[in-house]
């Protein structure tokens, strides 16, 4: 089992420009999330899918920020336009109904100069 | 809403000797209780889990973790520490919403000295 997939590991770009993260998690789970981790704010949820659908999006900070899953072996994170306080860590989580642990991926630590 | 606390945001113990991570929680009904572990550079890993059982929760990597109904409580102990359990601790509680939802606390800093 490969675990979750994310890319890039590192991101570098400059404010205003569209950033997107990309995640694709392990097989047959039917449960995505995405997270953020800031030394300030800690983790927070950003926004989760079951089956593929948007089942709570609360956490999203901004209309900047979008997440979509087109099926069910990926799904993007956009930021549009970027900037510097979008600067953190963040990852992507899927799991299983029967499991209920979540499998992190190693996360996407973005700048934003 | 379920929620967890973690009441402190760092814990030092010297190699060998026992530790323990404090988190309590509160919830509704039973609660689905985790603690995950976080490297520098790297995501979360799941350590253990309590569901319903054994109130004494054996995990990855020699920890442990305590369920007290009364004191609402898991705490995270390990009986004898390394140095390369130096790292971030996240206690996290099940959302009662139906889905896999987690609510996690801030964490701990766990340090380990030689």
């Amino acid at each position: 089992d490969a675990g979750v997939i994310q890319s890039p590991r590192h991101e570098v770009t400059e404010m205003g420009q569209e950033v997107t993260l990309r995640c694709k998690p392990i097989s047959g789970h039917d449960y995505l999330f995405w997270y953020r981790q800031t030394m300030m704010r800690g983790l927070e949820l950003l926004i989760y899918f079951n089956n593929n659908v948007p089942i709570d999006d609360s956490g999203m900070p901004e209309d900047r920020f979008s997440a979509k899953m087109p099926n069910a072996s990926f799904s993007t994170l956009k930021i549009q336009p970027s900037e510097p306080r979008d600067s953190a860590v963040y990852f992507c989580a899927s799991s299983d109904h029967f499991e209920q642990l979540q499998h992190f991926g190693d996360g996407t630590r973005l700048s934003i100069l | 809403a379920q929620s967890v606390a973690q009441p402190e945001d760092q814990v030092n113990v010297a190699e060998g000797n026992p530790l323990t991570v404090k988190c309590t929680y509160s919830v509704s009904g039973n609660p689905y209780l985790f603690w995950y572990v976080q490297y520098p550079n790297r995501g979360l890993q799941f350590l253990l889990k309590y569901i319903t059982g054994d109130n004494l929760v054996k995990g990855s990597y020699g920890f442990e973790a305590e369920f007290n109904k009364s004191q609402t409580s898991f705490h995270l102990k390990k009986p004898s520490a390394l140095v390369s359990d130096s790292a971030l601790y996240f206690c996290a509680v099940r959302e009662r919403d139906g889905y896999n939802k987690l609510i996690f606390g801030a964490g701990t800093r766990l340090a380990v000295h030689p």
